[in-house]
């Protein structure tokens, strides 16, 4: 059951335009909400995070905005560049999973974004 | 230079064998966690680890086993049970079991033919 939907599945943008990737949950228990970059043959890295709290969050040309009631959230890249081109991950964390006091991360599904020059 | 180290990049193995994929953090961070990347299905949660000697059940644990016998190792074995095993797979840790920033390594990719 996946718990974190995230769409589109790819993504084509030309060079100075806005890409924008949305992801979407269910469980409520969800309290952080990071968003991974991952380079070909490569492991991803933690690029940006929000908490719920907040609606909104911005980091050089990278923003996240958060829907708490829709339970939605999304990925804004503004002037997005070919060194952009990656796959991008969302997820959210659950502390207390499995009866446990750990933090657990759920990822979405990944949107493969190409900028083109 | 910190980070987590991965070996082998590339790995193959015929059906039927057991393959132990290596995991090394020079971080000090406690937790450590295993994952499988399969295309369009994300990232899926294999096993944790908090600290030593002690490790849970991801979401997807069936065919595979752990070990945290030092804090710097977490290696995985996939196991012969494990019905569809070719995949990426990728080690992460952080400093804490809060699971806030998690480090990836540059992954393992296996293939079981």
């Amino acid at each position: 059951q996946q718990q974190v939907k995230q769409s589109p599945q790819s993504l084509i943008v030309q060079k100075g335009g806005i890409s924008i990737i949305n992801c979407a949950y269910e469980n409520t228990a969800f309290d952080y909400f990071p968003w991974y970059q991952q380079f070909p043959g490569k492991g991803p890295a933690l690029l940006i995070a929000i908490r719920p709290d907040v609606s909104e969050k911005k980091e050089g040309r990278f923003t996240i905005s958060f829907n708490k009631s829709a339970k939605q959230f999304s990925l804004h890249i503004m002037d997005s560049q070919p060194g952009d081109s990656a796959t991008y991950f969302c997820a959210a964390r659950q502390l207390g999973a499995g009866g446990t006091s750990y933090g657990k991360l759920t990822f979405g599904q990944g949107t493969i974004l190409t900028v083109h020059p | 230079d910190g980070g987590i180290t991965q070996s082998p990049k590339y790995l193959f193995r015929k059906e039927g064998q057991n393959v132990t994929l290596s995991c090394e953090q020079n971080l000090n961070h406690d937790a450590m966690y295993w994952y499988r990347q399969d295309p369009g299905q994300g990232l899926r949660l294999i096993y944790y680890s908090q600290i030593v000697n002690d490790f849970q059940k991801g979401d997807i644990a069936e065919g595979y086993s752990v070990s945290r016998e030092k804090k710097e190792s977490f290696p995985l074995t996939v196991t012969s049970a494990q019905k569809n095993p070719t995949a990426f797979y990728l080690c992460a840790s952080s400093i804490s079991n809060l699971a806030y920033e998690q480090y990836f390594g540059p992954g393992t990719r296996l293939t079981v033919t």
